[in-house]
């Protein structure tokens, strides 16, 4: 079941700004993780932070958890035209045996 | 080069043939994933197996079939009872089961369509 939604659907940015993009949830999670996905291909992990964690950094990326409101959101700074590309949250949970619920991405196009 | 293998990349089915999706992965990973995803669509559970000789059903289960003889190889089956078959499959594997951290590893895809 889709558990995550993204806000916005797509986002344009020129290169060298920053990109934020946000994740809602429904029910209590033990995870939250972000994928890429390159137009036409798989997904590559980015970043997990646990629900006991309020932020984390990885490189030119952001993230923070708001379990409270039930919501995360990424931040990309400086961004490239090699960040063009989908971004989906991945949210598991002990109810559903830690299964993984994707939302439907956000689309981030990155203008050089 | 460690990683999950899918194939073929494109693959196109006649009315009422089942087709065979494969899913490799060298990673020596217990636990391993099929999702179908659509446009604007996140991606959806089709079927998950966490040991060999054991799958479970996912969310969108009914059309598709799955075996898991070896631990390196998931293959899914498309077969004629699911009406709707074009979509991208993305297949998946991870090496921390169920209280850890589910990090997943993502084939390349296969891009189904119906003739």
């Amino acid at each position: 079941s889709q558990q995550g939604e993204e806000d916005p659907q797509a986002l344009s940015i020129q290169e060298g700004e920053n990109a934020t993009m946000n994740c809602s949830y429904k029910t209590s999670i033990n995870n939250l993780q972000w994928y890429r996905q390159n137009s036409g291909r798989g997904l590559v992990h980015l970043i997990l932070i646990r629900s006991n964690e309020r932020e984390k950094h990885s490189g030119r990326l952001r993230v923070t958890l708001d379990t409270s409101k039930k919501s995360s959101s990424l931040l990309i700074t400086a961004s490239r035209a090699a960040d063009t590309a989908s971004y989906f949250c991945a949210t598991d949970a002990r109810s559903n045996d830690y299964k993984l619920s994707f939302g439907a991405g956000t689309t981030v196009t990155v203008r050089a | 080069d460690g990683g999950i293998t899918q194939s073929p990349k494109y693959l196109f089915r006649k009315e009422g043939q089942n087709v065979t999706l494969s899913c490799e992965q060298n990673l020596n990973h217990d636990a391993m994933y099929w999702y179908r995803q659509d446009p604007g669509q996140g991606l959806r559970l089709i079927y998950y197996s966490q040991i060999v000789n054991d799958f479970q059903k996912g969310d969108i289960a009914e059309g598709y079939s799955v075996s898991r003889e070896k631990k390196e190889s998931f293959p899914l089956t498309v077969t004629s009872a699911q009406k709707n078959p074009t979509a991208f499959y993305l297949c998946a594997s991870t090496g921390r089961l169920a209280g850890s951290q589910n990090i997943q590893y993502f084939g390349a895809g296969t891009r189904l369509s119906v003739l």
